[in-house]
């Protein structure tokens, strides 16, 4: 069966570095592309980062300079890391396989 | 970045009558492979998105054929025929086809 799941730490402090771990199952890193997309509260979703199979990258053009996006195939993870975090990156993560699976997603909060 | 501007922001329908969405991209979405990478996304109030729709009209499975996508280029459409009430919740069209991709602002199904 195929599933995604998001991890990582509900808060994290302003301007400090956020982790997210996308752990897959059912299906290879090396054969399907993996997103990352966000959704503030009460508000729409955003697009940020894709690696593609092949280990390709590419990325938001607001966050470009604050992101990174990266894989361990033998543990079926992709990473994210967002730096200089900032209240407005509240919201819920979610990785997604070419958009057709979506994990639960991972609430994210932002605060002193 | 691509732009997608979707109408209504809004919607609100009886059970079983028919909704329309329209989605319209700042270019064409036809990518150098011949392909439209064009998605609609679905979210039902506390879930995870879900993909109906690639590729401008392929029914995701288990979809139901009350639901259709139309268009070409840079326009789009998704029809509801006999809206049920899992219906209700936020659509979204989403880009596929040029990187950064984007999302439109998502249309709020409810009902009348």
């Amino acid at each position: 069966q195929v599933q995604l799941k998001e991890s990582g730490p509900g808060l994290v402090q302003p301007s400090q570095t956020l982790s997210l771990t996308c752990t897959v199952s059912g299906f290879s890193l090396t054969s399907y592309n993996v997103h990352w997309v966000r959704q503030p509260p009460g508000k729409g979703l955003e697009w940020m980062e894709k690696l593609t199979y092949n280990g390709d990258t590419s990325y938001n053009s607001a966050l470009k300079s604050r992101l990174s996006i990266s894989r361990d195939t033998s543990k079926n993870q992709v990473f994210l890391k967002m730096n200089s975090l900032q209240t407005d990156d509240t919201g819920t993560y979610y990785c997604t396989r070419d958009w057709e699976i979506w994990g639960q997603g991972v609430m994210v909060t932002v605060s002193s | 970045d691509i732009v997608m501007t979707q109408t209504p922001l809004s919607l609100s329908v009886a059970i079983g009558q028919s909704a329309s969405i329209s989605c319209k991209s700042s270019q064409s979405l036809k990518y150098s492979d011949g392909k439209t990478y064009l998605n609609w996304v679905f979210q039902s109030p506390g879930q995870s998105p879900k993909r109906l729709i690639y590729q401008v009209s392929k029914l995701d499975s288990g979809v139901p054929d009350r639901f259709s996508g139309t268009g070409s280029e840079t326009d789009f459409t998704l029809k509801i025929s006999r809206v049920e009430a899992e219906d209700l919740g936020v659509y979204y069209c989403c880009q596929g086809s040029y990187s950064p991709y984007t999302f439109g602002a998502g249309t709020k199904l409810e009902l009348k």
